[in-house]
């Protein structure tokens, strides 16, 4: 069966410091994979979303970026970041040919 | 890909069964409709998926008229563990757009 994992759970950082989130999938091959975030009470807002390995789709101009240097490999990055990019960080995957997403547990990020 | 436009809230007793609409007005050809639901800390859950007609698995079903316009998740009979947020966002080629969703609370 297919599982995919997220860590860290929970994450405090201050203002200006880097960040670097990482996702894995296993039990399936070249999923579409996706990064999301979910600020307090809110929906999900999709940030970045990758159909192979080093093929990266940003939805959202920030301070974020994304990397997929393996095909179940995910990562989130950010050089500096920013009291507004505190938040639910979901990382979510789909196998090809399917339209149902399966998502990780989440790592909750505190900017201070 | 198209948005999505669902009630913000709605409150229902256990035993009931509970009908959540979304509105896809914009809904393309290649465009699914999909439901998930979320507990609060927790990554949302796949409940569902129809393209039209109706689709029904063992924990919900789902209505969607001719015109793809609309559809309606039906939970039926709902317990205390149903509270939670359910959002219908269309699954085109690759993205989603989830919009706000619906926070359901169902009552003892």
């Amino acid at each position: 069966s297919q599982t995919i994992h997220q860590w860290p759970a929970t994450l405090v950082q201050p203002v200006g410091s880097p960040l670097s989130l990482e996702c894995t999938v296993e039990g399936t091959s070249n999923p579409n994979l996706y990064w999301y975030r979910q600020a307090a009470g809110r929906g999900l807002q999709l940030l970045f979303y990758s159909v192979g390995i080093g093929q990266i789709s940003s939805e959202v101009p920030q301070n974020l970026s994304a990397s997929r240097p393996q095909d179940r490999q995910f990562i989130l990055s950010s050089k500096k970041l920013l009291l507004s990019d505190s938040g639910f960080y979901l990382c979510a995957w789909r196998g090809t040919g399917t339209y149902e997403q399966y998502f990780g547990p989440g790592t909750r990020l505190t900017v201070t | 890909l198209a948005k999505t436009t669902q009630p913000i809230s709605m409150d229902s007793y256990e035993g009931q069964e509970v009908n959540i609409t979304c509105s896809h007005n914009n809904i393309a050809t290649n465009d699914y409709i999909t439901w998930y639901q979320q507990f609060p800390s927790q990554g949302p859950r796949f409940i569902i998926q129809g393209y039209k007609t109706k689709v029904t698995n063992e924990v919900a079903s789902l209505f969607i008229p001719a015109d793809r316009k609309s559809s309606t998740l039906s939970l039926p009979r709902v317990s205390l563990s149903d509270t939670a947020v359910y959002y219908c966002p269309l699954s085109g080629t690759y993205k989603y757009i989830f919009g706000t969703g619906t926070r359901l609370k169902v009552l003892a």
